[in-house]
Formats: C-alpha cells, sequence, structure tokens
C-alpha cells in the first residue's frame, strides 16, 4: 500500500505560529500530494511535489520530500485561523492515491 | 464550472433497504473514484473507474456496487444498507491526461452523510 500516514494527528497553535506536519510513506512514489479539509467539506488539493523535486513552495506553504527517507513535510508559516482543517498527504505512484488518517490543525485566533 | 456534484447530500436508511448515491463531473477526467471516510480512519478507497466503461475494487468493496454510466457520471449502489456502511461517501475525480493510473489530483464533491440505522 502506498498510504500515507501523517504525524502528529493532532496539532494546536496560536494564530501567526507556523504549523509543521510530516507524511511518511513505504513504497516508490512519482508524487506526493497534499490536501485539505474543512470540516464537513470535502478534499480540497493544496500541492503536489514530484519525486524529483526537493522542495517547493506555494504561498504561505512549504513542502519538502526526502525520498531516500520516504518522508515529506508540509509547513504552513504565519498561521490563521482559517487554517484550522484536517491535512492529509496522499503517495502516488503507478497506484490510485490513498489516504492516511490526517492531521487535524486548529489555529486559535 | 460545478466540478464534481454528488447527491444526496444526507441520506437515512434502515437495516436491508438499497440507494443510489450519484456522482457527476464537469471537467472531462477520465478517471473517477468513491471513498468513504469514518472517524479515526482517513479516507479507504471503494471502488474506482479509470476510464469509461471500466470499473475496479479499491480496498472496501465489500457490500457496494458501482456504475459508470458515462464519461460524467459514476454511481455506488447498496443493495443491502448495513449499519456499518454508516460513513460520510466522497466522490473524486482526476484529471485525463496522466494514464489510466494517474498520479494528477483529485477533485472532490461535497460528501454525502448516509446513516444507516
Amino acid at each position: 500500500s502506498q498510504q500515507g500516514e501523517e504525524d502528529p494527528q493532532a496539532l494546536s497553535i496560536q494564530e501567526g505560529e507556523n504549523a509543521t506536519m510530516n507524511c511518511s510513506y513505504k513504497t516508490s512514489i512519482n508524487n506526493l500530494q497534499w490536501y485539505r479539509q474543512n470540516s464537513g467539506r470535502g478534499l480540497v488539493h493544496l500541492i503536489l511535489i514530484r519525486s524529483n523535486e526537493r522542495e517547493k513552495h506555494s504561498g504561505r506553504l512549504r513542502v519538502t520530500l526526502d525520498t531516500s527517507k520516504k518522508s515529506s513535510s508540509l509547513l504552513i508559516t504565519a498561521s490563521r485561523a482559517a487554517d484550522t482543517a484536517s491535512y492529509f498527504c496522499a503517495p502516488a505512484g503507478s497506484y490510485i492515491p490513498t489516504f492516511g488518517r490526517g492531521t487535524s490543525l486548529i489555529v486559535h485566533p | 464550472n460545478a466540478g464534481v456534484t454528488q447527491t444526496p447530500k444526507f441520506q437515512v436508511l434502515k437495516t436491508g433497504q438499497s440507494m443510489t448515491l450519484q456522482c457527476a463531473q464537469d471537467m472531462n477526467h477520465n478517471s473517477m473514484y468513491w471513498y468513504r471516510q469514518d472517524p479515526g480512519m482517513g479516507l479507504r478507497l471503494i471502488y474506482y473507474s479509470a476510464s469509461e466503461g471500466t470499473t475496479d475494487k479499491g480496498e472496501v468493496p465489500n457490500g457496494y456496487n458501482v456504475s459508470r454510466l458515462n464519461k460524467r457520471e459514476f454511481s455506488l449502489r447498496l443493495e443491502s444498507a448495513a449499519p456499518s456502511q454508516t460513513s460520510v461517501y466522497f466522490c473524486a475525480s482526476s484529471d485525463p491526461n496522466l494514464g489510466v493510473h494517474n498520479t494528477g489530483e483529485l477533485f472532490f464533491g461535497e460528501g454525502s452523510r448516509l446513516t444507516v440505522l
């Protein structure tokens, strides 16, 4: 299975702080995607990093990928209350992207 | 663009009843998927359709059937609902340009919340 495992399961921070969540996986991948899910809503794609990339930025998001360690991290800088959501990584190779249990992020105003 | 549309949004069934969840996408995607999400379990793939006319089992297919009616629509049917099928169901579709076992981003619907009593 290429299912990613996110860590920590829950993260609580103050507005303005940075939030870092990690993802580990077990098999080779072509890319790894991160998604956000607001409460009661569907998942929304945030960013995709390919296996030959080590770091990627999108606005306040920074994603890193270490294929030798089979791990990725998502950093949200200067968090806002609106960033409160669950975040999922989805490793993808020759298989359908699969999702772990996610990291539940709460950003306190 | 509506993206991925699921109906119904909410449904309550009694054990043994049947129902069909409908999903339609307007992005001309080849691939479509059905996931279920349960507390503490993440999203688990039920069935997927790589292209019109094909369907394949995912991680948890038992108790479900699917139909890829055309390129736009992918329905999920519960023939005899059980309390264990109480869940939130998500339909998703993906970019047609990246092949059958695609690595493109998934576009999700807003979910269908099913309760089986």
